[in-house]
């Protein structure tokens, strides 16, 4: 089965400056790759996904880049704000697989 | 507004208890799941299904099972609770596709002593 590994466990940045948080997968099948953001207490919410016929997605300060070769994918949060302080999964499915794998987490704090 | 509901928020058992931990989503989705979530951990899934009465193991199915008898509700059963079962649960539904947003509910902490 699919196996998600992401880096780092924890990232702390000062408010305004980049984050980014990377994921590696196993299985060349997949092909949807989304990120979830999990405030404290809440439950997970997808933020941005990226397929993989594309090699890179934008909304606004975030981004999500996909190397199929090397089987990787990183979100990138720019000018950082502490309403981005949570838990980012990241995740890999192929679809036909019917699971949802995900990694183990990144603890982002934004220090003010 | 589409919705994951879990039965409970907080759930406190004592060990060897039978526990039944309930999910309804109101999406006609046909894939569910049952994670459990532990710091440093990450999600890690303990079963899915992707029909009516169809069930698959995941990543850490020992000492649980599950039921699906309708399409809109997925139950996680800890057959005798033990302390290290103690973790919060979530439940996700996604579609048949798979590959597009999956929907958590709010999650149960479960305390077992």
């Amino acid at each position: 089965g699919e196996n998600v590994e992401q880096h780092p466990s924890t990232l702390s940045v000062q408010e305004g400056d980049s984050a980014v948080i990377k994921c590696t997968y196993s299985d060349s099948a997949s092909n949807y790759f989304p990120w979830y953001k999990q405030e404290l207490g809440k439950r997970p919410q997808l933020i941005i996904d990226i397929r993989s016929n594309v090699g890179e997605k934008k909304d606004q300060r975030i981004a999500v880049t996909l190397n199929k070769t090397a089987k990787h994918f990183s979100l990138h949060i720019t000018e950082t704000q502490p309403e981005d302080s949570a838990v980012y999964f990241c995740a890999a499915t192929s679809g036909s697989a019917r699971q949802l794998t995900f990694g183990s987490g990144t603890q982002l704090t934004v220090l003010p | 507004d589409v919705k994951v509901t879990q039965s409970s928020r907080y759930l406190v058992k004592r060990t060897g208890e039978k526990v039944f931990l309930e999910c309804v989503q109101d999406m006609d989705h046909e894939n569910m799941f049952w994670y459990r979530q532990d710091p440093g951990l990450g999600l890690r899934l303990i079963y899915f299904s992707y029909d009516v009465k169809m069930k698959e193991k995941g990543d850490i199915p020992e000492g649980y099972s599950v039921s699906r008898e309708k399409k809109e509700r997925f139950s996680l059963i800890l057959e005798s609770a033990s302390t290290n079962q103690t973790s919060m649960y979530l439940c996700a539904s996604l579609p048949f596709q798979g590959n597009t947003e999956a929907f958590f509910g709010q999650g149960t902490r479960l305390t077992v002593v």
